[in-house]
């Protein structure tokens, strides 16, 4: 059975510009939950989907959003990109309380 | 303020030793999370706990209601166990937010 998979592994982007991130879950998990992994910050909490729906968010600006498929596959959208938005960014999917996390996609910002 | 807290921030250990990593957290919680984070990213739950004890393999976690604390326990090291252990807390209300502590790395010497 396939992990939870994020795409693209590795990301240069120009400050201003915007960026679309993406997971696939594990078959047969409905929520979705992104993270950001800054150095030196630790890992925080970003947003949270499930069956489609966003329900819950982080204490991050409007410019990062994101959307849940109803495949369950879901999209992290940054604008506007600033220096800081440099980091790893980890999509978890989980089923009951277990949670199961993908490779990440490495963003840096230029 | 970080509501999670972690010692030591790092630890070196000669293999075969037993290893203790501690976690604590300010208010009530619903559940806390070991996770193992390896070189290059990738992220691995290792237990989820709200009471008790939980044991898989050489691995032993530990969680203390009352004194808001938990103990993660290694025991006979190996250098494959060298990597960052992060704890992480839910609290009541709060599905999805994670807040995370800022990691144990732990180097195992062969």
């Amino acid at each position: 059975e396939a992990g939870v998979t994020q795409s693209p592994t590795h990301l240069i982007k120009t400050r201003g510009q915007q960026v679309t991130l993406r997971c696939s879950p594990i078959s047969g998990h409905t929520s979705v939950y992104w993270y950001q992994q800054a150095l030196g910050l630790g890992l925080q909490f970003l947003l949270w989907y499930d069956e489609g729906e966003e329900r819950n968010r982080g204490n991050f600006p409007p410019r990062f959003s994101g959307r849940q498929f109803p495949n369950y596959s879901s999209e992290l959208n940054v604008n506007a990109l600033e220096l800081e938005d440099s980091a790893l960014y980890l999509c978890a999917s989980s089923l009951l309380e277990s949670l199961f996390f993908g490779s990440g996609t490495q963003l840096s910002v230029l | 303020k970080n509501e999670v807290e972690q010692s030591p921030q790092n630890l070196t250990a000669q293999e075969g030793e037993f290893i203790t990593i501690n976690c604590s957290y300010s208010v009530g919680i619903s559940a806390l999370h070991w996770l193992q984070q390896h070189p290059g990213g990738g992220i691995v739950s290792l237990f989820m706990l709200s009471s008790g004890k939980k044991k898989h393999g050489r691995l032993i976690a530990t969680i203390n209601i009352q004194e808001k604390h938990s103990s993660l326990h290694i025991t006979a090291s190996h250098p494959r166990d060298s990597a960052v252990y992060i704890c992480a807390v839910r609290f009541p209300g709060s599905q999805g937010n994670l807040i995370f502590g800022k990691g144990t790395k732990l180097s195992v010497k062969p």
